[in-house]
This record gives C-alpha cells, structure tokens and sequence, in this order.
C-alpha cells in the first residue's frame, strides 16, 4: 500500500523557475524523506525532516512539514535541466522500523 | 565510501523459473531493505534485514524470500516467477544506529523481466 499522494503527478516548467511539490499521508510519523529518481535508475535521497522540524532546508531545496495536515512540501528553486526526474516523498509510518511508505511521486520536466 | 551495489542490473527469465538478486551495503551499514518499483503499484517494502534477521515483511507472498550474510551482504529470491513479477528490485542500506527510521541509501536496482 501507498501512504499518499503527491501533487500534482506532473509538472513542467522552464530553467530558473520553482517547482513546488507537495506530498499528503496518512499516519503518524517519526520522519518523512524526499527522493529523486532519474529515469527508472536508483533513488537519490535529498533530504529528511523529523516531525519535530517544519521547515529544513539543502542548498536549493525547502522541505516543510505539517503533521497537523499530514502534509510535505518540496520546493526546488532557480531550477536546472539536472533537476528533471521524478521525486517521492517516504514516510515510515511511525513504526521505527526501516520501512519506507512511498507516495505516487511528481515528474517534473525541466525544459532549458 | 562506495554506494551500495546491486547485481546483476539487468535480468530476464521465463515464468516459472527461479532468480536471485544480490546486494552489498555500504561499508558500516547493518540494515538493508529491498523494493519492488512497478508502474502499476509504485515502490512498495519488501522486507528489511538487519544483523542476519528479518525484521519486518511486506503484502508479498512468500515467493518472495530474502536472507542476510554476516558481512551485511543480503539477496533476495523469487521462486516460480509470474509475469507480474516484472520490475525494478532496489535495495537499501542504512546505519540503523538509532530505534527510528533512518536516511536509506539505494542501490541502482536491478530490473527484471519475466517472459
């Protein structure tokens, strides 16, 4: 089973912009994790924020957190064409145990 | 430090026969955990070892098994494999240090295709 959604499934924007992405879930958590996938290859780990923590940030990257929505944002900004891929947030449900609960994930395209 | 390994990275059976993929942790990390990434059913848990024990199963039947070495190294097996099976295998490897969920580190996965 899946946690969540993120949103919107697609996005396409032009070199320089921001792409916001936002992920929903629906248990408690310990913390939520954000991955990029390019193309069908590994998963790159970005970023993780701890539900104690609402906002974190990683060079070009803003991650926020609100466990009252049970909801994650992602912002990338000044875009590049590197940054096409597709992004999942992952949660661990709360447990404690290495599993991770993916959501359906956001390509986004990134056009020079 | 190298990243975790997977092999082989491409694979292709016919049903019914039997694979086994492999994976090497980063050097230090006790936890691995494996995926299954298809279109239709995004990346969902298969199961996570740690320190050569199962700790936790995912919603797969017990075609699915795994196993972990006494260096970290951990494979996974498929038994009688099904069309269905077709996917990206990733695994991950973690520190583990503390009693929650840590960073997981991924491998390059490797993709099976089942004819």
């Amino acid at each position: 089973s899946q946690q969540g959604e993120e949103d919107p499934q697609a996005l396409s924007i032009q070199e320089g912009e921001n792409a916001t992405m936002n992920c929903s879930y629906k248990t408690s958590i310990n913390n939520l994790q954000w991955y990029r996938q390019n193309s069908g290859r590994g998963l790159v780990h970005l970023i993780l924020i701890r539900s104690n923590e609402r906002e974190k940030h990683s060079g070009r990257l803003r991650v926020t957190l609100d466990t009252s929505k049970k909801s994650s944002s992602l912002l990338i900004t000044a875009s590049r064409a590197a940054d096409t891929a597709s992004y999942f947030c992952a949660t661990d449900e709360g447990t404690g145990f290495q599993k991770l609960v993916f959501g359906t994930g956001t390509r986004l395209l990134v056009s020079p | 430090k190298a990243g975790v390994t997977q092999t082989p990275r491409y694979l292709i059976k016919t049903r019914g026969q039997q694979v086994t993929l492999s994976c090497s942790p980063i050097s230090g990390h006790r936890s691995v955990s494996w995926y299954q990434q298809t279109p239709g059913q995004g990346l969902q848990f298969l199961f996570e070892y740690f320190s050569e024990t199962q700790r936790n199963k995912g919603n797969f039947p017990g075609r699915f098994s795994g196993r972990q070495f006494s260096n970290s190294r951990s494979e996974m097996n498929v038994s009688t494999l099904e069309l269905g099976d077709s996917a990206l295998y990733l695994c991950a490897s973690s520190e583990r240090l503390t009693s929650g969920t840590d960073t997981q580190y991924f491998g390059p996965g490797t993709r099976l295709t089942v004819l």
